[in-house]
């Protein structure tokens, strides 16, 4: 199993541009997150899918918008990309089944540099 | 809501050394806590868990953390420090029921001195 997997590893984007973060589960997990982590604050939950087809806001939804059209596969856009969005972006997966205990699995983490 | 503070954003020990990262939470109902460690460039790695069944809990690589309920604290302990232990430890509340997000303290990065 690969677990939890992100593409790409590293990006930089020029300010307005737009992009798309992928993040793929082999685990067959309901639960998907993305976060972002900057320095100082640990990470903080951007936008989390409960399911296939579903998907809500967390902390800091501003700029990013998500799409779960698959159970495996969690998508974070950036449509007008602003220096602010300058971070690691970590996509996170969990069963679901056992009511906020089950473990979180991250993976490896997006570096995006806005210009 | 909950929220965690960790307390000392930097730790330097001695190889050998004990190892004690502090965190406390706020939370309006009995909490599931989590500590994960990051290496450098790479994800996070759950270390342990509480889920109510023992204060003391036992992780990977010989960590442990005990829940204290009228501390409101799950300080996490090695006896013993080692170099490769040098990273980033994230204190994390759940919660629950509902999305079942985590939410994070601001992180302690341990240094291991030779």
């Amino acid at each position: 199993n690969a677990g939890v997997t992100q593409t790409p590893k590293f990006r930089v984007l020029k300010t307005g541009q737009s992009m798309t973060l992928l993040c793929a589960q082999d685990m067959n997990h309901e639960y998907m997150y993305w976060y972002r982590q900057d320095p100082g604050m640990g990470l903080r939950l951007i936008h989390y899918s409960v399911g296939e087809g579903t998907t809500a806001k967390g902390e800091v939804p501003d700029g990013y918008n998500v799409s779960r059209l698959k159970k495996q596969n969690f998508l974070l856009g950036l449509e007008s990309a602003a220096p602010s969005q300058t971070s690691v972006y970590f996509c996170a997966s969990s069963s679901g089944t056992s009511g906020g205990q089950e473990t979180q699995y991250f993976g490896p983490g997006t570096r995006l540099l806005v210009l | 809501a909950q929220s965690v503070t960790q307390l000392g954003s930097h730790v330097s020990v001695s190889e050998g050394a004990l190892v004690l990262l502090r965190c406390n939470y706020s939370s309006s109902v009995p909490p599931y806590l989590f500590w994960y460690v990051q290496y450098p460039n790479q994800g996070l790695q759950l270390l342990l868990k509480y889920t109510s069944a023992a204060t003391l809990v036992k992780g990977i690589n010989g960590f442990e953390a005990e829940f204290k309920k009228s501390e409101t604290s799950f300080h996490l302990t090695k006896p013993s420090a080692h170099m490769s232990d040098a990273a980033e430890y994230f204190c994390a509340v759940s919660d629950r029921p509902g999305r079942r997000a985590l939410t994070f303290g601001s992180g302690t990065r341990l240094q291991v001195q030779p």
